[in-house]
């Protein structure tokens, strides 16, 4: 069965790039039904969907992270990864990465990777 | 952005019902998905499209939405149901995904 894997450091500096990558197992990432996502939570607070990416490369932003966000993808390492710039301690939470589906206006998230914890701190 | 409201909140005894309201306006024109977050776990999709549940969700989970409140309903709830609650819906303006704050269901 399909399977997502976090992956990247745990401590980043403030004002540095946080940098992420989730690894897709047991299935393809290049099929027309799926964007591939990220979202995030705080320590203690909830849910907050930081955007997604086709596996073309085409994205969906969360307007509040725009500026500071890059998604990417490597559809031939299945893997999609996330940049964000300019990082401050309000950027440290657990990091999932998750499969999108559903289609516009009806996306949702039916299958999570586990989790990696991102701490901003000097 | 359109951002659901959730209560912090909900307790109920083992075996009743538990009802988990997530309000907007007008979300009822809306297609809500609810997830089920336990302690130290990744969320788990329990209902997609308003009312639709993912195979291997028990048939106790279920959901609706009409006029300005979308409703996750657990019946017969058991110790095991208690976790965080989110409700999701997609913002059309925005294009993004939006989370309600989330409803902690407390088994008494």
């Amino acid at each position: 069965q399909v399977q997502l894997q976090e992956s990247g450091p745990g401590l980043v500096k403030p004002s540095e790039t946080l940098s992420l990558t989730c690894t897709v197992s047991g299935g393809s990432i290049s099929r027309d039904s799926y964007y591939w996502g990220w979202i995030r939570q705080p320590p203690g607070k909830g849910l907050e969907c930081i955007g997604s990416v086709f596996y073309t490369g085409s994205t969906l932003y969360n307007p509040s992270l725009r500026n500071r966000l890059t998604i990417s993808v490597d559809a031939s390492k299945k893997q999609f990864s996330l940049k964000l710039s300019s990082v401050t301690a309000a950027d440290t939470a657990l990091y999932y990465c998750a499969r999108q589906i559903g289609g516009a206006p009806d996306w949702y998230f039916d299958l999570w990777g586990r989790g990696t914890l991102v701490t901003v701190s000097s | 952005s359109f951002v659901p409201t959730q209560p912090p909140s909900v307790s109920v005894a083992p075996g009743k019902t538990a009802r988990i309201p997530c309000d907007g306006d007008n979300i009822g024109d809306e297609t809500v998905h609810w997830y089920q977050q336990k302690p130290g776990q990744a969320p788990v999709l329990v209902v997609y499209d308003n009312s639709v549940r993912p195979s291997g969700i028990p048939e106790r989970f279920s959901g609706s939405n009409s006029g300005n409140t979308a409703t996750l309903t657990i019946n017969r709830v058991e110790a095991g149901d208690e976790a965080d609650f989110y409700c999701q819906v997609w913002d059309i303006i925005s294009d993004h995904v939006v989370f309600g704050g989330g409803t902690k269901l407390t088994v008494l």
